[in-house]
């Protein structure tokens, strides 16, 4: 079974820019997470999705939002970029909502300028 | 906000020495879960302990579990060079209301020296 794959693995960006972040999960999988790692703040929770729907949510700005398709593929979006958003942005997935394990994709770095 | 602390932030040990890692966190858990990642890449789960378990082990790890200090550790037994790596802690919400949020620690970066 093919993991979780993240597109694009690297981007580079200025600032007020937005951007677009995809994660496809596990097949079969129906929750998708989202993270962002920093060296300073380390690893932190931006949102979940099931079933199209936002079921949690970590506290970030409004800047940051997401959405799921029917077919469990995730996007997140960053609005009017500022240089701490850049980070390591890391998409996990589950089979279930509220499943333990999580399985995460290789990230996608993000560069702000 | 941080939930867990890992403990060292770094640790460099030479090949086939055993390794131990320290979590503690802040509120009550339903369990607690150790993550590996390679050079700032994805996380991969190594093991889960659930909080009504006090020690669990999976090939050379070995996670114990201390609810009443709020504490984890890790042990590597027989480190490899492959086992150089950032190790996370990550405390799942004693109340996940159907959602589920994993709160992660800063990590501790284990270096194996050949």
């Amino acid at each position: 079974k093919a993991g979780v794959t993240q597109t694009p693995r690297y981007l580079i960006k200025t600032r007020g820019q937005q951007v677009t972040l995809s994660c496809s999960p596990i097949s079969g999988h129906r929750s998708v997470s989202w993270y962002q790692q920093t060296p300073g703040q380390g690893l932190q929770f931006l949102f979940e999705y099931f079933s199209e729907t936002q079921r949690n949510k970590g506290n970030f700005p409004g800047r940051f939002s997401g959405r799921q398709f029917s077919n469990s593929r995730s996007e997140m979006n960053v609005s009017t970029l500022e240089l701490g958003d850049s980070a390591l942005y890391l998409c996990a997935s589950s089979l279930l909502a509220g499943e333990e394990t999580q399985y995460f994709g290789p990230g996608t770095r993000l560069l702000v300028l | 906000s941080q939930q867990g602390e890992e403990d060292p932030q770094a640790l460099s040990i030479q090949e086939g020495e055993n390794a131990t890692m320290n979590c503690s966190y802040k509120t009550s858990i339903n369990n607690l879960q150790w993550y590996r990642q390679n050079s700032g890449r994805g996380l991969v789960h190594l093991i889960l302990i659930r909080s009504n378990e006090r020690e669990k082990h999976s090939g050379r790890l070995r996670v114990t579990l201390d609810t009443s200090k709020k504490s984890s550790s890790l042990l590597i037994t027989a480190s490899r060079a492959a086992d150089t790596a950032s190790y996370f802690c990550a405390t799942a919400p004693l109340s996940g209301a159907g959602s589920y949020q994993l709160t992660f620690g800063k990590g501790t970066k284990l270096s194996v020296i050949p």
